[in-house]
């Protein structure tokens, strides 16, 4: 069964960092893009980025370019997602998810991980 | 405020049908660019449910089925149960963001 488990969520203090981690199993890994999404407390869902196979194509949310970094561990089948300067907006519950389909533009994405969930306050 | 508009809420009796609409603009959904929708059960990860516009993944039953024209998307559950109870997303592609975009969400309650 095709199966991904984040970790790393935490209680942070604003202007901290934290980095979440999803563990892929059931599928090969090395062949599949990977994204991370986040929902806020009682909001809907936000994507944050992408990161293709290789590492090579990556892209981000306005909302995180420049303080977040997404990464890949192809051999431990893993991927990482480095948050920087923390925001209290940042609160959420984090979900990586295998993406599906031929290209960017037409990605979807299954499955989902439980989610890791991430607090910023003082 | 999200790039993709779906009403916050629907509600039917069981076995009626009800339809969610995915509103966006010439940069996603009018651009041609395939819609996804996703079912969240409460205090539960999304889960894929309907892929390119209308294809259901192996396991999700026929009474869900999706279509799109123009600048908008629809969800169509017919035969509604109490399982149904749930949020569900749509999501797509927006060319001027670069990226995946979601709709706000949509809650379904069963009568």
């Amino acid at each position: 069964e095709e199966y991904l488990v984040e970790s790393g969520g935490g209680l942070v203090q604003p202007g901290g960092s934290l980095r979440l981690s999803c563990a892929a199993s059931g599928f090969t890994f090395s062949t599949q893009g990977m994204i991370w999404v986040r929902q806020a407390p009682g909001k809907g869902l936000e994507w944050l980025s992408y990161i293709s196979p290789s590492s090579r194509t990556i892209y981000y949310a306005e909302s995180v370019k420049g303080r977040f970094t997404i990464s890949r561990d192809n051999a431990k089948k893993s991927v990482f997602l480095q948050m920087n300067s923390l925001r209290a907006e940042d609160t959420a519950l984090y979900y990586c998810a295998r993406v599906k389909g031929s290209s960017v533009p037409v990605m979807w994405f299954d499955p989902w991980g439980q989610g890791t969930l991430v607090s910023v306050s003082s | 405020q999200s790039v993709l508009t779906q009403p916050p809420s629907v509600s039917g009796a069981p076995g009626q049908r009800v339809t969610i609409s995915c509103t966006g603009s010439n940069s996603n959904i009018g651009a041609g660019y395939d819609v996804h929708w996703y079912q969240q059960l409460p205090g539960t990860a999304p889960k894929l449910l309907i892929y390119g516009d209308s294809n259901r993944p192996s396991g999700v039953p026929d009474r869900f089925s999706g279509s799109k024209s123009g600048t908008s998307a629809s969800l169509a559950i017919t035969g509604l149960q109490a399982e149904d109870e749930a949020d569900y997303y749509c999501q797509s592609y927006d060319s001027s963001l670069s990226g995946s975009v979601f709709g706000g969400g949509t809650k379904v309650t069963v009568l």
